[in-house]
């Protein structure tokens, strides 16, 4: 069974940084590009980056609300996918999902974690 | 970057009806699109892919077309279970942006 399990949300101050993470389970992690998606309280879904596979060359690329503060990496020898966050904004605040697919469909979602960003 | 609209912003339909959902792209995409959909309080799931493939599990009722930069979804029989927020995702290149949604209820 496919699971995604993300953490490391809460409040943070704006200016602040938070770093989530995202446990993968019961698929080959390595191979598999994945994305982060995010959800504003009440309001639609907002793509914000995704990392290839370390065979497909490991790159990134992030939306531009995000660009040069955010930055997704993986660790393939623990199955994990982090999400840097760096200057946060109020506008940030949001539940951030971990999802396969960075290149193709999302197919399997984590849970979420919220992220608060309020002085 | 490619922009993602949808039509309507919400529908009200009856149980059994037909409900065709319109998502539309700034520039041709190909057939890198894919639909999900959240219900209230939940994780968005994913119903087709590349256009017109159903995602294994999900409903026969649901069914996608097109290709480029016009797409649809349909129910082909709403079921009150339908009840959710709809969205379109092109994959084409970064970035993956998602329509704004379509939210179906039960008239």
């Amino acid at each position: 069974e496919v699971l995604l399990v993300e953490s490391g949300g809460g409040l943070v101050k704006p200016g602040g940084s938070l770093r989530l993470s995202c446990a993968a389970s019961g698929f080959t992690f390595s191979n598999t590009w994945m994305s982060w998606v995010r959800q504003a309280p009440g309001k639609g879904l907002e793509w914000v980056g995704r990392i290839k596979s370390k065979t497909d060359g490991g790159t990134t690329d992030s939306a531009a609300p995000v660009k040069g503060r955010f930055t997704i990496s993986r660790d393939d020898s623990k199955n994990t996918l982090s999400l840097q966050m760096n200057s946060l904004k109020t506008e940030d605040t949001a539940v951030y999902y971990c999802t396969t697919g960075g290149g193709s469909e999302s197919d399997y979602w984590g849970q979420g974690t919220l992220v608060t960003v309020s002085s | 970057d490619i922009q993602m609209t949808q039509s309507p912003s919400s529908l009200s339909a009856s149980v059994g009806d037909r409900v065709t959902i319109t998502c539309r792209a700034s520039q041709g995409v190909s057939n890198y699109l894919a639909w999900y959909q959240q219900k209230p309080g939940k994780v968005p799931k994913l119903l087709i892919y590349a256009a017109s493939t159903l995602q294994s599990g999900v409903p026969s009722r649901f069914s996608g077309s097109g290709s480029g930069t016009d797409f649809t979804l349909t129910i082909s029989s709403l079921q009150p279970e339908d009840v959710a927020t709809y969205y379109c995702q092109k994959y084409y290149s970064a970035p993956f942006t998602f329509g704004p949604g379509t939210t179906v209820d039960i008239k």
